[in-house]
């Protein structure tokens, strides 16, 4: 079975470039997550997902970071422009029922800002 | 305080060993718990999910104390595989999971 799906695996722009990271849950999953990992702050939920629908984006750090889910197999995280300090691996991740399934991760976006 | 806590470690332990990594929350609400493990720089994935009444997977055995908000993991006769980063997860309200910080397990041989 395909697990979570995401591009690119890594990433390297120069500050003030866009970023777009994208995912492809699972099928059948009806929710989706955004996280970021740093040393320092460890897993972080940016945004999530239930039926295409954006529920809480409490986590989205500043307007700079945006996601869309225009339909159930496919999302983006965009960040615009990126800062030096955006450079986090970013993760996506789905569950079939998010208030008792657990999550399944995709491997990840290693994005690095110059 | 945070909403999940975790001794960080790291945890040193030789082959064979039993360890026990321990986990509290603060959200009495919480309904699901879960242990993810993390290798490193690979994406988390599930290790085990959390029942009331405690359960068991081969050598992993998870415990839940809802009156004190309290979790746990044992790993026993502990192999150099299960050398990771062990994430206590918590759902909080409306399916969000809260991931604690992490627990590093390092097993020499």
């Amino acid at each position: 079975d395909a697990g979570v799906i995401q591009s690119p695996r890594h990433e390297v722009t120069e500050m003030g470039q866009e970023v777009t990271l994208r995912c492809k849950p699972i099928s059948g999953h009806n929710s989706l997550f955004w996280y970021r990992q740093t040393m320092m702050r460890g897993l972080e939920l940016l945004i999530y997902f239930n039926n295409n629908v954006p529920i809480d984006d409490s986590g989205m750090p500043e307007d700079r970071f945006s996601a869309k889910m225009p339909n159930a197999s496919f999302s983006t995280l965009k960040i615009q422009p990126s800062e030096p300090r955006d450079s986090a691996v970013y993760f996506c991740a789905s569950s079939k029922d998010r208030r008792v399934q657990p999550q399944h991760f995709g491997d990840g976006t290693r994005l690095s800002i110059l | 305080r945070k909403e999940v806590e975790q001794d960080p470690g790291p945890f040193n332990v030789p082959e064979g060993a039993t360890v026990a990594f321990n986990c509290t929350y603060s959200n009495s609400a919480s309904q699901s718990f879960f242990w993810y493990r993390q290798d490193c720089r690979k994406e988390p994935k599930l290790l085990m999910s959390v029942y009331s009444s405690g359960n068991e997977d081969g050598r992993f055995t998870a415990q839940l104390n809802r009156a004190s908000q309290y979790i746990s993991l044992l790993i026993r006769d502990s192999k150099l595989s299960d050398s990771a980063t062990y994430l206590c997860v918590v759902n909080a309200k409306e399916g969000k999971l809260i991931f604690g910080q992490g627990t590093e397990l390092s097993v020499k041989p």
